[in-house]
């Protein structure tokens, strides 16, 4: 089974900053990798498909890169709508989520 | 506007069984295929069961297979979770997903909670 390990866990981050949360890949899964945003009560949102693709009406501030079996989503100029919940999902093999990261205001 | 709006959660006892639906509109829903998805209290997600656009086809992970079925009824654009031998580990939001290698849509969730 492919694992997706996410990281960090938790982050404790200040408006304006540039936050990056990583996923590493137990194994190949290419392109195959989407990101979501959750706010608390509220149902997970697409914010990149195929690992570097940006989801209709999210904003630009938003970026996907991939470097080898490392996942990231990038966070430009935080800004206070931001705080939230992240997951990563793999799903070129059946589907696995990394354990997500929790976004908390200093 | 895509919708999928869950229903039949509620509170069972361990070792019952429970039905979920989750009814899908504006979208053509015999042409993609679907998941479910949960997430137990202050959790992160887990991937339960996916089926393909005709219903031929369905995978689950190891910690549900033999005891959840995922199926479907295109007649009347609605998805189903069978979940049977449910466990305390089963307690959670479970929510329906457009699948087909996006998840670009979910709907709001409904909570399965099992306890006796």
């Amino acid at each position: 089974d492919i694992q997706m390990t996410q990281s960090p866990s938790s982050m404790s981050v200040s408006l304006g900053d540039t936050v990056t949360i990583t996923c590493r890949a137990s194994q190949d899964v290419g392109i195959y990798v989407n990101w979501f945003q959750q706010k608390p009560g509220k149902s997970p949102r697409r914010m990149i498909y195929r690992a570097t693709n940006l989801a209709d009406g999210v904003p630009s501030r938003f970026s996907g890169s991939r470097s080898g079996s490392d996942y990231s989503l990038t966070i430009s100029s935080l800004e206070s709508e931001d705080v939230a919940d992240y997951h990563c999902l793999q799903y070129d093999e059946y589907r696995t989520f990394g354990g997500g990261t929790k976004l908390e205001l200093k | 506007e895509v919708q999928l709006v869950e229903s039949g959660g509620g509170l069972v006892q361990p070792g019952r069984s429970l039905k979920l639906s989750c009814a899908a509109s504006g979208f053509t829903f015999s042409s993609f295929a679907m998941a479910w998805v949960r997430q137990a209290p202050k959790k992160g997600l887990e991937w339960v069961a996916t089926i393909t656009s005709g219903g031929s086809n369905t995978y689950y992970p190891d910690s549900v297979k033999g005891r959840f079925t995922i199926s479907r009824d295109n007649a009347k654009s609605t998805l189903y979770l069978q979940m049977d031998s449910l466990r305390s580990e089963d307690t959670a939001t479970y929510y329906c997903a457009k699948d087909h290698n996006n998840f670009d849509y979910w709907g709001q969730g409904v909570m399965v909670t099992v306890s006796s």
